[in-house]
């Protein structure tokens, strides 16, 4: 069976703190990995991660996924209050179908 | 339009009542999907249109729920007899690309509560 894991369920930190997001899978075949932020509703798209060892980087976010060990990991470095959010890992797999990890909850404390 | 629109943005109904939420996608997205979330929790897939290819019906969760979407325009989804169960959000995506790596367009979603 097909499925997304993520980790932690809820991360609660400090500005200025780093903050890394785990997201592992088991998928029949394999596209892509994405990465989301839903703040309030509409969860808006981060990352689309197709090859292993390749970093994707915007402002003071990055990831990078793992072919061979099944993961992403979602780095924020210098957290601030507008980064609390939830953070969502899907994968497209063959064929049309995204599958979706619960989402790691993350709290930017001031 | 711009982006994936959805209405209503917030239902509030009555136990048994029927609903029917609607989902307009980004012109020229072949494909369309309905995701529910409840409160706390990740996205549950319920139905995936493409084209006028036959939809894949895999994740409605009971015959309660239904779906349709004409040609590649808009879509709506129809709760029977609701339940308290149901309340969630509904989320509506669309997407270009179609068994390509292309990502997901999120419409705000429909906010579902049964009382």
């Amino acid at each position: 069976e097909d499925k997304v894991v993520q980790s932690p369920l809820s991360l609660v930190v400090h500005e200025g703190d780093t903050v890394t997001l785990n997201c592992s899978y088991e998928v029949t075949n394999f596209r892509s990995l994405l990465w989301y932020k839903q703040e309030k509703k509409a969860p808006t798209f981060l990352f689309m991660l197709t090859s292993s060892g390749i970093e994707k980087k915007s402002g003071r976010l990055s990831s990078i996924l793992d072919k061979k060990e099944l993961f992403s990991i979602l780095n924020i470095t210098a957290t601030q209050t507008g980064d609390s959010a939830i953070y969502l890992c899907a994968v497209a797999p063959g064929g049309n179908q995204f599958y979706f990890g619960t989402g790691t909850s993350l709290t930017v404390i001031p | 339009g711009a982006g994936v629109s959805q209405s209503p943005s917030n239902k509030v109904t009555e136990k048994g009542k029927d609903v029917e939420l609607r989902c307009d996608p980004i012109s020229g997205h072949t494909a369309l999907y309905w995701y529910r979330q409840r409160l706390g929790q990740g996205l549950e897939f319920l139905i995936y249109f493409q084209g006028n290819s036959a939809p894949d019906k895999s994740g409605l969760p009971s015959d309660r729920f239904s779906a349709e979407r004409t040609g590649e325009s808009v879509s709506t989804l129809t709760i029977q007899r609701t339940q308290q169960e149901d309340s969630a959000v509904y989320l509506c995506a669309s997407s270009r690309f179609v068994g390509r790596a292309g990502e997901l367009f999120f419409g705000e979603g429909s906010r579902l509560t049964v009382l």
